[in-house]
């Protein structure tokens, strides 16, 4: 089974602290995505990876950053948390498409960030 | 750019009736997938069916199937004989399969289900 872990389920972190939120993944995916969940807006895609130290801005990329230095592995960064960062964060993870069963991602747990 | 709209935000549905969850779409490109997701209450998402859009014969999962209709740009789920177990936020998504790796995803509904 594919397995996609999170490094923290929940978290709180205090106003400009630097946050590290870690995805690791087994099933030798090339893309890799952390999104932002809130009530009422869906899944909101925040960087995406689609190799090693290659990265994509997605949708609200404000006060993020992300690093890939191995393909098993896509960090989501917050240099300076703020309050309204607090949220769930889900990583996925998926080969790219075009491969026979592209497409569909793959979940983690989630992190809940709770920023204060 | 491509959107996915779900107009309802919670649906209820009584044990082993069926329901149909609403999922409309915007996308330019001819070529796409669309995706139901499922996330039970603290637990990862999962894929429920999927739909590639060239393809005219509504996709099936067991008790689950789709309602696509292309022209309109409609993509529903049909829950048959609901169960407990079906209780979840629903999300429905949509991406492109060619150059475009970002999946769009909609609000969502949860689904409650009556005992």
């Amino acid at each position: 089974d594919v397995k996609v872990t999170q490094s923290s389920r929940y978290l709180v972190k205090r106003t400009g602290e630097k946050v590290f939120l870690e995805c690791v993944q087994d099933m030798d995916h090339e893309n890799m995505f952390w999104y932002r969940q809130d009530p009422g807006l869906g899944l909101r895609l925040i960087y995406f990876s689609y190799d090693v130290k290659m990265k994509e801005k997605g949708d609200i990329p404000e006060g993020y950053s992300v690093s890939r230095e191995k393909k098993e592995r896509f960090s989501l960064i917050l240099e300076s948390a703020s309050t309204n960062q607090t949220s769930m964060y889900l990583c996925a993870s998926s080969h790219p498409p075009g491969l026979a069963a592209a497409d569909e991602q793959y979940f983690g747990p989630g992190t809940r960030l709770t920023v204060t | 750019a491509q959107t996915v709209t779900q107009s309802q935000p919670e649906m209820s549905v009584q044990e082993a009736e069926t329901v149909t969850l609403s999922c409309t779409y915007d996308t330019s490109e001819s070529d796409y997938y669309l995706f139901w997701y499922k996330q039970p209450p603290s637990r990862q998402m999962i894929l429920v069916i999927r739909q590639e859009a060239y393809k005219q014969q509504n996709a099936t999962e067991n008790r689950f199937s789709v309602n696509f209709q292309k022209a309109a740009k409609s993509f529903s789920l049909k829950i048959s004989d609901s169960q407990l177990g079906d209780a979840a936020m629903y999300f429905c998504a949509l991406i492109s399969n060619f150059g475009n790796e970002k999946l769009t995803f909609g609000t969502g509904t949860r689904l409650t289900i009556i005992p």
